[in-house]
């Protein structure tokens, strides 16, 4: 059973550019959700995906996109990036309907 | 709204100390609260759920819905639970939509 894994781990952007970062569910996970960590805080929900599907969504702007793949792969786009996006970003799978979800290590996302 | 409060940013004890973090939450329903844990250097995984009222590696949480409180607690800490503790929220559980709302997260430090 392999876990959830994300890539890159690191990343630094300009303010104004697109990133797209990604996250490989656990086995026989059909669920991927998204979160923000800035630092000393704890994850905030971005979006949900579910079967391919936006399944519900945080307070974050539509310039945080997401997708998801047949195989239950996720991807995270966050266009016109600013100083604030710099965070960890958080990917966790579960199964539907589930609560219980498994996280990734992370990607940090520094924008200047 | 849902929110969680984790009042305490640090705890420090040492081993063989009690130990309790706090956690309250808000929430109009019935929700299912969580624990989760960070080691340094590792993922964010969960520690325990009020659900499966188990305990893991020592450590319980009672649900207290009079109190909206899930406080984590331990009778002797060692030195290997030093890390970032999480409280985490999630309801809707009808809506075959689940997000967790964390708290802002406590660090427990285990002197020796």
């Amino acid at each position: 059973e392999t876990g959830v894994t994300q890539s890159p781990t690191h990343l630094i952007k300009t303010r104004g550019q697109q990133v797209t970062l990604r996250c490989s569910s656990q086995s026989g996970h059909n669920t991927v959700s998204w979160y923000q960590q800035a630092l000393g805080q704890g994850p905030q929900f971005i979006f949900q995906y579910y079967r391919e599907e936006e399944n519900g969504r945080g307070n974050f702007p539509p310039r945080f996109s997401g997708l998801q793949f047949p195989n239950y792969s996720s991807e995270l786009n966050v266009n016109a990036l600013e100083l604030d996006d710099s965070a960890l970003y958080l990917c966790a799978s579960s199964l539907g309907g589930r609560a219980e979800a498994f996280f990734g290590q992370g990607t940090r996302l520094t924008v200047v | 709204a849902q929110r969680v409060t984790q009042p305490e940013k640090l705890l420090s004890v040492f081993k063989g100390a009690p130990v309790e973090l706090k956690c309250n939450y808000s929430y109009s329903g019935s929700p299912e609260l969580f624990w989760y844990v960070q080691y340094s250097r590792q993922r964010l995984q969960l520690l325990l759920r009020h659900i499966s009222r188990e305990s893991i590696k020592g450590f319980t949480a009672d649900l207290n819905k009079g109190e909206t409180s899930f406080h984590l607690k331990k009778p002797f800490a060692q030195e290997e639970d030093s890390a970032m503790y999480y409280c985490a929220l999630s309801g809707n559980r009808n809506t075959g939509f689940q997000k967790l709302v964390f708290g802002t997260g406590t660090r427990l430090l285990v002197s020796p």
